[in-house]
């Protein structure tokens, strides 16, 4: 199965700062990397998906990039509302589709 | 609005079983792939089966292979998870989710507690 490492594990920021988590593939997953947003007692929800592609209705100051390893999610402004924790998922050729640890974003 | 629906989970025995269920609604459920997956609270989710659009292929974690069913009914609109030899570490929160072509999941439902415990 294809491992997913996020990092950092927990990260605190301000309001208005620029956020970026990391995540690392343990074999080369092309574009085929999605990021979630879940906060406390919700179910996930899908933010960017084929690395870089905005779902629809979520903010712009969301981004995605990244290729092949190692991709980033950056939150260009940090809103109240953001305070959150982070996934990254691999949906590379065959199941299972795989899970980071999760990036636990609090307020500092 | 899309809208995935879960229920039938709860507290069963080691060794016992459980069916979910989940109704879809506000998009044409034959048309999308549906997994299940679980989350201990606390913890990342982790995928555990995948059923396509007309129920004829599924998959399923390694971690569940032989023990879970996964199935649908598209004129009811609904898909299910049949969990048999039930385990402590099958606790979790089971989601039913909606795929996409890119092998994202763009639609959750609101989750359904599993304890199997004495």
């Amino acid at each position: 199965d294809i491992q997913m490492t996020q990092s950092p594990s927990s990260l605190s920021a301000s309001v208005g700062d620029r956020v970026t988590i990391t995540c690392r593939a343990s074999q080369s997953i092309s574009t085929s990397l999605n990021w979630y947003q879940q906060k406390p007692g919700k179910a996930p929800n899908l933010l960017i998906y084929a690395a870089y592609s905005l779902q629809t209705g979520v903010p712009s100051r969301f981004s995605g990039s990244g290729s092949g390893t190692d991709f980033t999610l950056t939150i260009s402004s940090l809103q109240p509302e953001d305070f959150a924790t982070y996934y990254c998922q691999q949906s590379y050729a065959t199941l299972p589709y795989t899970f980071g640890q999760g990036t636990k974003l609090e307020i500092k | 609005e899309v809208q995935l629906v879960e229920s039938g989970g709860g507290l069963v025995q080691p060794g016992g079983s459980l069916r979910l269920s989940c109704e879809a609604s506000g998009f044409i459920f034959s048309n999308y792939w549906m997994h299940w997956v679980r989350q201990v609270p606390g913890k990342g989710p982790v995928w555990v089966s995948r059923i396509n659009s007309d129920g004829f292929s599924t998959k399923y974690a390694d971690s569940v292979k032989g023990r879970f069913t996964i199935s649908r009914d598209n004129a009811k609109n609904t898909l299910y998870l049949l969990m048999d030899s039930l385990r402590a570490d099958d606790t979790a929160v089971y989601y039913c989710a909606r795929g996409t072509v890119s092998g994202s999941v763009d639609c959750w439902g609101q989750g359904t507690l599993v304890t199997v415990s004495s």
